[in-house]
């Protein structure tokens, strides 16, 4: 079983959907928890990042750590063709300095 | 214009030679990070290092080697002993005790002929 899972998808929308992405986990120690945005052949961008558990919310992202239940999400409201794009999840436990991440999952928003 | 650079975008190389990706910060980060990425799968660390002249294996280590010999800069070398060395690298830096801070570079994508 791996630390994180992830559902790659892929996940296909209409432009101003709400998009909920997650992540499950394993790991009990993990604090930091991070939501980063792959374009096609590009490096991630950092989105979303937590520290433990709760909400936090960035203009049209909203990033939701649950640390009982070991899940992550990451809500997107008015969803835009630009958002398209794998977006991945990644976690830490302590300053380890060694992200985990998920499979990623691809999002495609239609206009 | 600060950030992470790789060097270069695109690298093709002939079974059994080794080659070696570039990897620069201007960031003043301590750590550094070499990941692979392959279809479907997400991010794989291979090495990384928090502090120069000193770096640690990651998940997947074997057939690659690396140098951390300044601070901005932490070359990969695939080696031929990497035996499906075709895939996405990706280096990422750092300060160190500060997870919110590690940024990637555009990545090089290597594949083997």
């Amino acid at each position: 079983q791996k630390e994180v899972e992830q559902d790659p998808g892929p996940l296909s929308v209409p432009e101003g959907a709400i998009v909920s992405l997650n992540c499950t986990y394993s790991n009990s120690a993990f604090q930091y928890f991070m939501w980063y945005r792959q374009y096609s052949r590009k490096g991630p961008e950092l989105l979303m990042y937590t520290y433990s558990s709760g909400n936090k919310e960035d203009g049209r992202f909203t990033a939701q750590v649950d640390k009982s239940s070991k899940y992550i999400s990451l809500f997107i409201r008015d969803s835009q063709p630009s958002d398209s794009a794998t977006y991945l999840c990644a976690m830490e436990s302590g300053n380890t300095g060694k992200l985990i991440f998920g499979q990623g999952t691809t999002l495609q928003v239609k206009p | 214009d600060g950030g992470i650079t790789q060097s270069p975008k695109y690298l093709f190389r002939k079974e059994g030679q080794n080659v070696t990706l570039s990897c620069e910060q201007n960031l003043n980060h301590d750590a550094m990070y070499w990941y692979r990425q392959d279809p479907g799968q997400g991010l794989r660390l291979i090495y990384y290092s928090q502090i120069v002249n000193d770096f640690q294996k990651g998940d997947i280590a074997e057939g690659y080697s690396v140098s951390r010999e300044k601070k901005e800069s932490f070359p990969l070398t695939v080696t031929s002993a990497q035996k499906n060395p075709t895939a996405f690298y990706l280096c990422a830096s750092r300060n160190s005790g500060r997870t919110d801070t590690q940024y990637f570079g555009p990545g090089t994508r290597l594949t083997v002929l």
